[in-house]
């Protein structure tokens, strides 16, 4: 079956520390991933996403993520969080079984820097 | 930039009513969605649509329909709401490429009394 997980209710972390966000993945077919991060009362920003080609993906607002094959995994990163770095993260995958364009998502981390 | 608009911030209705969701996107995209996101349970997919006047049933169809007469908008539509349809209703966009990113709408949070 297809799916996303996020292990991790809540990460956190002071501020000027490096953050992650773990998100592991199941999928038959290739593996097509997304990070999206959710501010309050806001809908959802695309950060980055891993399509292929190199294992470091870089995106928005100094955001990376690393996609680990052999352990099914695309964590994401920050070298030094800030305290509006605070939000929920979504960690989502493309599901191939349906045939269309449908995607997974995990339920979440909610990522708290602390000054 | 992409922009994905939704016709409420903040619903309230009553328990029986029906209630429509609007979601217009600019960007001419053909796929367009509905996910409800609840606490702890993330977002799960009510229904999508990948072209004008076809539509798919997602994850959570049972107590929904949509329409999308036209590209640019898609409608949600509760036919007759109840107190556990109270959410967070998010519409997102995308383009028909197999790794393209959605872009969301700033969601309608509905409360059925």
């Amino acid at each position: 079956a297809q799916s996303v997980a996020q292990p991790e209710d809540q990460v956190n972390v002071a501020e000027g520390n490096p953050l992650t966000v773990k998100c592991t993945y199941s999928v038959s077919g290739n593996p097509y991933l997304f990070w999206y991060v959710q501010y309050p009362n806001r809908g959802l920003q695309f950060l980055l996403k891993y399509i292929t080609g190199d294992n470091l993906v870089k995106g928005s607002y100094g955001f990376e993520a690393e996609f680990n094959k052999s352990q099914t995994s695309f964590h994401l990163k920050k070298p030094s969080a800030l305290v509006s770095d605070s939000a929920l993260y979504f960690c989502a995958v493309r599901d191939w079984t349906s045939g269309t364009y449908k995607y997974i998502f995990g339920t979440g981390t909610r990522l708290k820097v602390l000054a | 930039d992409v922009k994905v608009t939704q016709s409420s911030r903040y619903l309230v209705k009553r328990t029986g009513e029906k209630v429509f969701l609007e979601c217009v996107q600019d960007m001419d995209h053909e796929n367009m969605f509905w996910y409800r996101q609840d606490p702890g349970l993330g977002l799960r997919l009510i229904y999508f649509s990948y072209d004008v006047k076809m539509k798919e049933k997602g994850d959570i169809p049972e107590g929904y329909s949509v329409s999308r007469e036209k590209k640019e908008r898609f409608s949600l539509i509760l036919e007759s709401a109840s107190t556990n349809q109270t959410s967070m209703y998010l519409c997102a966009s995308s383009t028909p490429v197999a790794g393209g990113e959605q872009y969301f709408g700033p969601g309608t949070r509905l409360t059925v009394t």
